[in-house]
């Protein structure tokens, strides 16, 4: 079946700096949501793309939608304390999402 | 608050044990979804219910059943429990049938199985 490849698995940075997570399928893809779980939380929806090399930004968010649509990534500029958490891919395939494995973002103390 | 209702949100129970798991959905929401998350994992789609039919099926063990109510709650019922399902199960909700719809998590149903 239709898989969503996330890297990386985790990924620490110093507050301040910039992080980026990947998800890759081998076959086209409809569209792609994004996903936030905060430690103890739950997933919430951040945005969702449709478009062939969609780029869409939500303050220091950027989400973009590969041109082949076989791809998507997130990346946040100047990470801060409450960008701490799991984030997580989803692609439509038969009727349900594929959810990519998750990138959990660290900051160092 | 997403607005979607888990009960109850602890279960602790022994295995070979049978429980239930309640969820309502946003008001107006006509699809739930149940996941399930090991400690520090992924989520593993469970199963999708739309307007009472079942709608798709993920990696849901046999031994696990669900259904969805005329009044659109949601029941996931999970029986002779082993020691590798203590995890959180998450219920989800969207407006429609479509997995295009961005979904609304509960605070979801820490099982532990002793």
């Amino acid at each position: 079946g239709q898989q969503v490849m996330q890297i990386p698995q985790y990924q620490h940075v110093q507050e301040g700096e910039d992080f980026t997570t990947y998800c890759n399928s081998s076959t086209t893809l409809s569209n792609i949501q994004w996903y936030k779980q905060r430690p103890g939380g739950h997933p919430v929806f951040l945005i969702q793309l449709v478009k062939s090399g969609e780029v869409k930004k939500q303050k220091r968010l950027t989400f973009q939608f590969g041109e082949a649509k076989k791809n998507s990534s997130l990346h946040i500029t100047a990470t801060q304390t409450t960008d701490v958490g799991t984030y997580f891919c989803a692609a439509r395939s038969n009727y349900q999402l594929i959810w990519g494995a998750g990138t959990k973002l660290i900051i160092k103390p | 608050d997403s607005g979607v209702t888990q009960t109850p949100k602890h279960l602790i129970t022994a295995t070979g044990q049978r429980v239930t798991l309640r969820c309502s959905p946003r008001s107006g929401d006509l699809s739930v979804y149940w996941y399930q998350q090991s400690l520090d994992q992924g989520l593993q789609f469970l199963i999708q219910y739309y307007n009472g039919e079942e709608r798709a099926k993920g990696n849901i063990l046999e031994r696990f059943s669900a259904q969805q109510f005329p009044d659109l709650h949601s029941e996931l019922n999970l029986s002779s429990l082993e020691l590798g399902d203590s995890a959180l199960y998450f219920c989800a909700s969207s407006q429609g049938g479509l997995e295009t719809q961005p979904q609304h998590f509960g605070d979801g149903t820490r099982l532990s199985i002793l």
